[in-house]
């Protein structure tokens, strides 16, 4: 699957930002998503999933309550929004599809999108 | 949350060296261990799943090894194209959590 982000974003504190991923290639829908993010110089941070099939998600407890992933499967798209922003969520976010095992119960991320650079400042 | 410990954070090395670069995870997660590699710029690259399964297309100078607390990923020639910061990353459970990176450079 080819996963294809929106662009970069500049916020101030305080402000919600929403982030796109665009899927193609394969059926949308047999997908769980993924967002991740890495502030500068950090290390790689899970911030959540979603089910592209059903909708079932689950998230972060480090951004839990900010959080939101939703979905449509009329486009092939899930967003990431994040909101009450602060100077610590500057950071490049990037959206993965998680491969399962279904013999063997690995999970890995396959495939990612180019990352989106969000800039929180005043 | 499981911690994922790397080491070192760095490391210089030669072309031709073999490299190997070590993870711990805070608890046992049996081999639900995959290793990454990021170039400056660029989302990570699946190297390495179920801490020894070497993913399509990567080269076979690329390996896994270890299960349970103790893991490493060695690189047993290094070529010009393996300067990169290398990542471990755990899928036992959730949240799924990530070394903190070895980047590796030139000597």
């Amino acid at each position: 699957v080819h996963l294809v982000q929106s662009g970069a974003e500049i916020k101030r504190p305080g402000a919600s930002v929403k982030v796109s991923c665009a899927a193609s290639g394969n059926t949308f829908t047999d997908y769980t998503l993924h967002w991740v993010r890495q502030a500068p110089g950090q290390r790689l941070e899970w911030m959540g999933w979603i089910n592209a099939g059903n909708g079932d998600r689950k998230y972060s407890h480090n951004v839990q309550g900010r959080i939101n992933i939703t979905r449509d499967t009329s486009t092939s798209r899930a967003y990431l929004e994040l909101s009450s922003l602060r100077s610590e969520d500057s950071a490049v976010y990037y959206c993965a599809t998680l491969v399962y095992d279904i013999l063997t119960g690995y999970q890995y991320f396959d495939s990612w999108g180019q990352g989106t650079l969000v800039t929180v400042s005043s | 949350d499981i911690q994922m410990t790397q080491s070192p954070s760095s490391v210089s090395a030669s072309v031709g060296d073999r490299v190997t670069i070590t993870c711990r995870p805070s608890q046992t997660i049996n081999d639900y261990l995959n290793w990454y590699q990021q170039k400056p710029g660029k989302a990570p690259k699946l190297l390495i799943y179920g801490a020894s399964t070497l993913q399509n297309g990567v080269p076979s100078r690329f390996s896994g090894s270890g299960s349970g607390t103790d893991f490493a990923l060695t690189i047993s020639s290094l070529q010009p194209e393996d300067f990169a910061v290398y990542y471990c990353q755990q899928s036992y459970n959730t949240p799924i959590t990530f070394g903190g990176g070895t980047k590796v450079d030139m000597k």
